[in-house]
């Protein structure tokens, strides 16, 4: 079935260092691709998405570009803050079981410190 | 606009009482969800409805229940907790024309 792999967290970086998340897809068609992300205490929020192939989802400095050739969707920022401390995760529709709800990678923990 | 909302944001049960999680939107959403978020696991679908009077079941729907009397109401039951139950849960919506889901800010059951 669909899935979604995520690396392991935690990542651990100083303020204005250079992110990168990997995500890695297995899935039925080219499917829309999401980040959301997660602050402590609070629910999920969509940080950016992309829709078809060779599409960037882009918003608050990250960036993700959808790539089938590698079936892949990196998340990145050039310069991280402290206030991107939270947990992100990759995710993709189910389209296999028609359910029209979302897989999700397993969250990779972000810690900034100053 | 309030979004979606989840009552209440944290409870505490003893093995086999019951409960029931409230999930509102007042977007209008067609569809709702309902997950569940353990460490190192993401998010798991529990239940979800695509419209009023219509609910299916997720991956993980043992020991869950769930009701849609009303397009903006999403109710999650347990009918006899068990600790396994122990989770942080979300409540999502999606309009149906996109994938997009929004997300209410959980609620935190422990079963003791």
């Amino acid at each position: 079935g669909d899935s979604v792999t995520q690396m392991e967290g935690p990542v651990t970086l100083s303020e204005e260092a250079f992110l990168t998340i990997n995500c890695t897809y297995t899935a039925t068609g080219y499917p829309s691709l999401f980040w959301y992300v997660q602050y402590p205490g609070e629910g999920l929020q969509l940080l950016l998405k992309a829709t078809k192939a060779d599409d960037k989802g882009s918003n608050k400095g990250f960036e993700a570009t959808y790539r089938k050739e590698t079936t892949s969707f990196h998340l990145e920022k050039g310069s991280v803050q402290v206030s991107d401390s939270a947990v992100y995760f990759c995710a993709l529709p189910q389209v296999d079981t028609g359910r029209r709800a979302l897989t999700f990678g397993s969250g990779t923990r972000l810690q900034v410190q100053p | 606009n309030a979004g979606v909302t989840q009552t209440p944001k944290f409870r505490v049960l003893k093995t086999g009482q019951s409960m029931t999680l409230l999930c509102a939107q007042d977007m209008n959403h067609e569809y709702m969800y309902w997950y569940r978020q353990d460490p190192g696991m993401g998010l798991r679908l529990i239940h979800y409805s695509v419209g009023e009077g219509t609910t299916a079941k997720g991956e993980v729907p043992d020991g869950y229940n769930v009701s849609r009397l009303k397009k903006q109401n999403f109710l999650l039951g347990l009918e006899s907790a068990a600790p396994s139950q122990t989770s942080v849960y979300f409540c999502a919506t999606s309009s149906g024309s996109t994938d997009t889901q929004y997300f209410g800010p959980g609620t935190r059951l422990t079963v003791l």
